[in-house]
């Protein structure tokens, strides 16, 4: 069964930090993983698809990297700002040779950007 | 465009009633599919739709029945519901192109549901 761990559950840094937000996945035959933001109370924004074959995909201060073989991901944010404030969620998606779909969720890291 | 719309954004139930929450889609999306989000578990993934008139189980789908009469619309009924199905529902959409659900999935506000 695949299981998706987001470690840390909270993390604060200031204003103008880069930082790394990690994922690991027990199963290493996933399809893609995909990073999501959400903000309170409200619903998931896709950031960024990372497809099995690619090593990493970025957009504008966001840099997302797959290994597969060590089952991570890392969400990189550079010069980070008070709007980056919520919680990252990630997500794999794995196809069972039967042909069934199906995506896991981690529980999140929720980002406070410290003005 | 919208995008992905929900109805109602919040509801209080007693225990053994029925509802039905609606989701909505402009983006003329393939595939829908409905969540629901607890502490501490991430987001589980209820019933799913990969056309209109299909509907197929996802991880946790007892208690919840789905409909996909129109692309667009994407309904989920709770029958009669229970404590366990306090939670906040999420719907989402994509265009599933091939034959996966290969791309990005797009989400709804969401509704928070309460039982009693």
């Amino acid at each position: 069964k695949q299981e998706v761990t987001q470690i840390p559950a909270a993390l604060s840094v200031p204003e103008g930090e880069n930082l790394v937000l990690n994922c690991s996945f027990t199963d290493s035959a996933i399809y893609n993983l995909q990073w999501f933001r959400q903000d309170p109370g409200k619903g998931l924004t896709s950031l960024l698809l990372i497809q099995s074959s690619q090593r990493e995909q970025t957009s504008g201060r966001l840099n997302a990297s797959l290994d597969k073989s060590s089952g991570r991901s890392t969400l990189y944010i550079a010069a980070s700002q008070p709007g980056d404030s919520a919680t990252y969620l990630c997500a794999v998606r794995i196809i069972s040779n039967f042909g069934n779909e199906k995506l896991t969720f981690g529980t999140g890291t929720r980002l406070t950007i410290i003005p | 465009n919208a995008g992905v719309t929900q109805t109602p954004k919040f509801r209080v139930l007693k225990t053994g009633q029925s509802m039905t929450l609606l989701c909505a889609q402009d983006m003329n999306h393939e595939y829908m599919y409905w969540y629901r989000q607890d502490p501490g578990m991430g987001l589980r993934l209820i019933h799913y739709s990969v056309g209109e008139g299909t509907t197929a189980k996802g991880e946790v789908p007892d208690g919840y029945n789905v409909s996909r009469l129109k692309k667009q619309n994407f309904l989920l009924g709770l029958e009669s519901a229970a404590p366990s199905q306090t939670s906040v529902y999420f719907c989402a959409s994509s265009y599933g192109v091939g034959a996966y659900m290969t791309d990005t999935q797009y989400f709804g506000p969401g509704t928070r549901l309460t039982v009693l």
